[in-house]
């Protein structure tokens, strides 16, 4: 199906384990965010991506890795689980070629670290 | 920096107007976006203003006006469908990069 996935689309691990979430999008876009949302805080920019092999970071990137080898996919992982950790992620996508430069999200991944 | 202030709570009633502000600070003003999200869904964009004034989409206008950092979302016809929270975010810099506010939770009554 065409759109922007995420999975798993909920996940519960423990402090000190690598965990993984994976994010592709079918548009073809040139950009990728990952993003967390927790209560108080809004969304916060963790990391994006201009085009594969190119990414940078965002507001809140500690502790968090990206690749982006491919355009369609972007993954996100966790090195080593932290409780402050648990929260909302969500990925999204845009084309940088549009002058509008809306954001189309993925579902979300709403993660728990015990 | 960022800053970006919107009320936090919000309640109307079904059939009614609402406005929802959004003040910002920020250098490098691109542009600024409001988004809906629904309770455990992902956010959906409604507008986008770069240009100060009005910007209309059936029930919803956007307004803007740089020189004072203020926007606001106008609701009109309010439905029960429409209590969400909504999303002030500011575009800002060279790669699309996307500021947001911690957004309004509108609740909308009978």
């Amino acid at each position: 199906d065409a759109g922007i996935t995420q999975s798993p689309r909920y996940k519960i691990t423990e402090t000190g384990r690598q965990v993984t979430l994976m994010c592709h999008q079918t548009w073809s876009h040139s950009y990728m965010f990952w993003y967390r949302q927790d209560l108080g805080h809004g969304l916060r920019l963790i990391y994006y991506s201009a085009a594969a092999d190119i990414t940078d970071k965002g507001e809140v990137p500690d502790g968090y890795v990206v690749s982006r080898s491919k355009t369609e996919n972007f993954p996100l992982t966790l090195e080593s689980a932290t409780r402050s950790q648990t929260s909302v992620y969500f990925c999204a996508s845009s084309e940088s070629k549009q002058v509008q430069v809306e954001q189309f999200f993925g579902p979300g991944t709403r993660l728990t670290v015990l | 920096g960022q800053n970006i202030d919107q009320p936090t709570e919000m309640t109307a009633t079904e059939g009614a107007i609402v406005q929802i502000n959004c003040t910002y600070q920020t250098s490098g003003f691109n542009g600024l976006f409001w988004y809906q999200q629904h309770a455990g869904e992902a956010p959906t964009f409604l507008s986008y203003n770069v240009l100060d004034g009005l910007e209309e989409k059936g029930r919803f206008s956007s307004f803007l006006s740089r020189s004072k950092g203020y926007s606001y979302l106008l609701l009109k016809e309010l439905q029960m469908k429409d209590s969400a929270s909504y999303l002030c975010a500011v575009l800002s810099g060279g790669y699309q990069k996307v500021t947001f506010g911690t957004g309004t939770k509108l609740q909308v009554i009978p």
